[in-house]
């Protein structure tokens, strides 16, 4: 029940064009879903986060969207550059006291100039 | 900005040694974490502390033990580094909602 299930493994997109990546959990309580990019030799970065609440959330070319009733989230990614080639991680947690994150295992994405 | 420093972007240690990692942060949050990152297991976490002297054990915690003496600072501790341990290290930190922030990574090398 504490797993996050992350797909596809790798992806090679096309300079331009719309990379995403899916993610799903099983734990309802989760009210927390972000997603980290990491770059080689470097630590995750946090890219975007949703809460249950809404379906969807857009920071620039980045959207998260939450599907509750499926327990999905997905990310895509618009116009998609080769400066974004790098490992994306979704995760899950609870805003609580004492609780840690849960990550999916990793999507290493490849835009091609 | 959120600022999660590790105390070394690289290291190499003998089988056998004590093996002391540091990660100390600036924005008083009360959870911090260690994780070790290998190719094809993603991110595992090791221990995580949500207070001063308080930890938990993660996913893997055999061969580690940690410190949480003051707020900002938690130290991961190899109490005898074994080759299986090689791997890259990383040090979050989050407050009680939002997100965690990384440090940039160590990677120990046991030989």
């Amino acid at each position: 029940q504490q797993q996050v299930k992350q797909s596809p493994q790798s992806l090679i997109v096309q300079k331009g064009g719309i990379s995403i990546i899916n993610c799903a959990y099983e734990n309802t309580a989760f009210d927390y879903f972000p997603w980290y990019q990491q770059f080689p030799g470097k630590g995750p970065a946090l890219l975007i986060a949703i809460r249950p609440d809404v379906s969807e959330k857009k920071e620039g070319r980045f959207t998260i969207s939450f599907n509750k009733s499926a327990k999905q989230f997905s990310l895509h990614i618009m116009d998609s550059q080769p400066g974004d080639s790098a490992t994306y991680f979704c995760a899950a947690s609870r805003d609580n006291y004492g609780q840690n994150f849960v990550f999916g295992p990793g999507t290493r994405l490849s835009v091609l100039p | 900005d959120v600022k999660v420093t590790q105390s070394s972007r690289y290291l190499v240690k003998r089988t056998g040694e004590k093996v002391f990692l540091e990660c100390v942060q600036d924005m008083d949050h009360e959870n911090m974490f260690w994780y070790r990152q290998d190719p094809g297991l993603g991110l595992r976490l090791i221990y995580f502390s949500y207070d001063v002297k308080m930890k938990e054990k993660g996913d893997i915690p055999e061969g580690y033990s940690v410190s949480r003496e003051k707020k900002e600072r938690f130290s991961l501790i190899l109490e005898s580094a074994s080759t299986n341990q090689t791997s890259m290290y990383l040090c979050a930190s989050r407050k009680d909602r939002g997100g965690a922030f990384f440090g940039q990574g160590t990677r120990l090398t046991v030989v």
